[in-house]
Formats: structure tokens, C-alpha cells, sequence
């Protein structure tokens, strides 16, 4: 069964700064893998997905994450942090076969001004 | 194009008590998968449906269950609540093949007294 790692509980950056969170996922074959964000009291919203199709994967607000295979990783990246970025990230990848999402344990992303 | 709607968005029950909750997927969306968030537990698959059929079960005991309709709506029921089911449990919805992206619902925070 796959499974994901988040580093970190808890991410602290400045306004303007980049953020960086941090997911590595178990897996000898590419899985489908997400990134969504959830913001309190709401559901989860797409960030991006990783298909296969590059390693380079652009999504919303200006997020962007790069699959690394060699590394099992696809962390999360923004080259300058906004408050509205302020929220909880999930990363997520697909059980192999199964319509069935295996969550990381989250990070919480804190903006200061 | 309308969400994934979820109904009741916040719910109170006592101990022993059953409840059931509904989700409506976006239009054409055939899949429907069902998740629980708890502070404690994190972000956990219960159940997903397709074509009526439940077709993948997460590792949660038989009080929880499940249906579709033929309009691809899903209900999820919960009998003889427990405070332990006290969380916020979200509906995905996606087209039918394992990997598409699931959308999920804002979902409906549970409350057991």
C-alpha cells in the first residue's frame, strides 16, 4: 500500500519569502500524485497533480511542485509567500489501481507580515 | 458547473444515535468516495462508489455504510454513533478511472455528545 510523508507540522514564513513544503511518497512506481489545500472550516481544493506527463508541475496561486524520482519526492513550492497562502496543505497520492487517496499527514502553512 | 455538495453541513448527535449524511457529485462525475478528517487520525478513505457498486472500502468497522443512486448521489450512514466519530467527513467526486482527481465537497462536521 502506498503511503506519504509530510516533514514538518508546521511551516513558519515571512510575506514574500518561499515556502517550501516538503512530501515523499512510498513507491518504486510513479503513482499519480496531489497537492490540496485546505483553508478552515472548508473542504479541500486542488493545488495540482503530477500525471506523468513532466516532472515540472504548475498548479494554482502560483504554487508549482517538482516529481523526483530518484528522490520519492514532490514537494511543494512558491517563490513568494502571500497572507491568503496562510492554510493547511495536504499532499496525497493514488492507491495503485484503486480510486482511493492516501493522505500525508498535512502542513500547516503560517504567513506572517 | 456546480460542486460536490454535501448535506447537513453541521450535525449534533448523542452517543447510540444513527445519522446519515448525503453528497451530491459535479455532473458527469460517476465516482464518489467518502473521507474522514479527525485531528487525531488525519484524512481517512471510508468507502468509494461507482456506478452503484461499492467498489473500495477503507478500514473502518461496519457501522459505517454506504450507497448510490442511479443519479450518482451517495448517502453515508453511521450507526450507533460513538464520540470517536466526532469529525469532519468529506465527499470526493471524479470520473470513473483510478488517478482522476477527485473533487471534494465542503463537507459535514459531525458532533457527537
Amino acid at each position: 500500500a502506498q503511503s506519504v510523508t509530510q516533514l514538518g507540522s508546521h511551516v513558519s514564513v515571512s510575506e514574500g519569502a518561499l515556502v517550501l513544503l516538503r512530501c515523499n511518497y512510498s513507491s518504486s512506481v510513479p503513482p499519480y500524485l496531489f497537492w490540496y489545500v485546505q483553508y478552515p472550516n472548508q473542504g479541500l481544493q486542488l493545488l495540482l497533480k503530477y500525471t506523468s506527463a513532466a516532472t515540472l508541475v504548475k498548479g494554482i496561486n502560483g504554487f508549482e511542485a517538482e516529481f523526483k524520482k530518484s528522490e520519492t519526492s514532490f514537494h511543494l513550492t512558491k517563490p513568494s509567500a502571500h497572507m491568503s497562502d496562510a492554510a493547511e496543505y495536504f499532499c496525497a497520492v493514488t492507491d495503485t489501481g484503486f480510486q482511493k487517496l492516501v493522505f500525508g499527514t498535512g502542513t500547516r502553512l503560517l504567513v506572517s507580515p | 458547473k456546480a460542486g460536490v455538495t454535501q448535506t447537513p453541513r453541521y450535525l449534533i448527535k448523542t452517543r447510540g444515535q444513527q445519522v446519515t449524511l448525503s453528497c451530491s457529485p459535479i455532473s458527469g462525475h460517476r465516482s464518489v468516495s467518502w473521507y474522514q478528517q479527525t485531528p487525531g487520525q488525519g484524512l481517512q478513505f471510508l468507502f468509494e462508489y461507482f456506478s452503484e457498486t461499492q467498489r473500495n472500502k477503507g478500514n473502518f468497522p461496519g457501522r459505517f455504510s454506504g450507497r448510490q443512486f442511479s443519479n450518482s448521489r451517495s448517502e453515508m450512514n453511521v450507526s450507533t454513533l460513538e464520540l470517536g466519530d466526532s469529525a469532519l467527513y468529506l465527499c470526493a467526486s471524479s470520473f470513473a478511472d483510478p488517478g482522476e482527481t477527485q473533487y471534494f465537497g465542503p463537507g459535514t462536521r459531525l458532533l457527537v455528545l
